[in-house]
């Protein structure tokens, strides 16, 4: 059984900060890495997906991924107001495994 | 623009009257699955389709079925709704399976 584990939220940050998502997973043989927003009452939206160790950087968003250690994060930099959101991280082997989701509000 | 769309957005239906969510895809992908997501949880997967081979979850109720019949389309058929189900049902769909997932606008249903 996958097990994905996120960092407890909710995380309240000020508007311009980074915020700093954590997660780990069971399954040392993933190879595909994914974080989802979610907004209230909405679907989950991909906004990265992370295959190799190391960073990957989209805009204000970078993930980084340890499969040594089991450990993939995601950085919001520059935190607005419109990135308060539930993140969720998945890991793939052909099924979708989601961590519990941590919520984010970034405070104006 | 590529999408997956849903249909309907909200669907009320009565304790045990059977319903059908429908959901389409214009990516052309291969594998399209349904899941469920209440209120303050990740999605649950259901099932999964990868081309025409179907795959049910273990814990999946017989309640729940679905059906594709070509590419492009896929339907979840819940046969006799509980007050348990309501939920938000969200269609997906990834090119091969191992890679990205996209998700439908979802399906919230309520049950009277």
């Amino acid at each position: 059984q996958k097990e994905v584990e996120q960092n407890s939220g909710p995380l309240s940050v000020p508007e311009g900060a980074i915020a700093s998502l954590n997660c780990t997973y069971s399954d040392r043989v993933s190879q595909s890495f994914f974080w989802y927003r979610q907004y209230s009452g909405k679907s989950p939206e991909l906004i990265m997906s992370i295959y190799s160790n190391g960073d990957k950087e989209d805009g204000r968003f970078t993930a980084q991924l340890n499969k040594a250690s089991q450990y993939v994060s995601l950085l919001i930099r520059d935190s607005q107001p419109s990135d308060s959101a539930t993140y969720l991280c998945a890991v793939n082997d052909y099924k979708l495994s989601f961590g519990a989701g941590t919520t984010v509000t970034v405070r104006a | 623009d590529a999408m997956v769309i849903q249909n309907p957005r909200y669907q009320v239906t009565q304790f045990g009257k059977p319903v059908t969510l429908s959901c389409s895809q214009t990516l052309n992908h291969n594998v399209m699955y349904w899941y469920q997501q209440k209120s303050s949880q990740a999605p649950k997967l259901l099932f999964h389709y990868y081309d025409k081979d179907f795959n049910n979850e273990a814990d999946t109720p017989d309640n729940f079925q679905s059906r594709r019949p070509n590419t492009s389309f896929c339907f979840l058929d819940i046969r006799s709704p509980g007050l348990g189900d309501a939920a938000m049902y969200l269609c997906a769909t990834s090119e091969r399976g191992d890679n990205e997932q996209f998700f439908g606008p979802g399906t919230r249903l309520t049950v009277l």
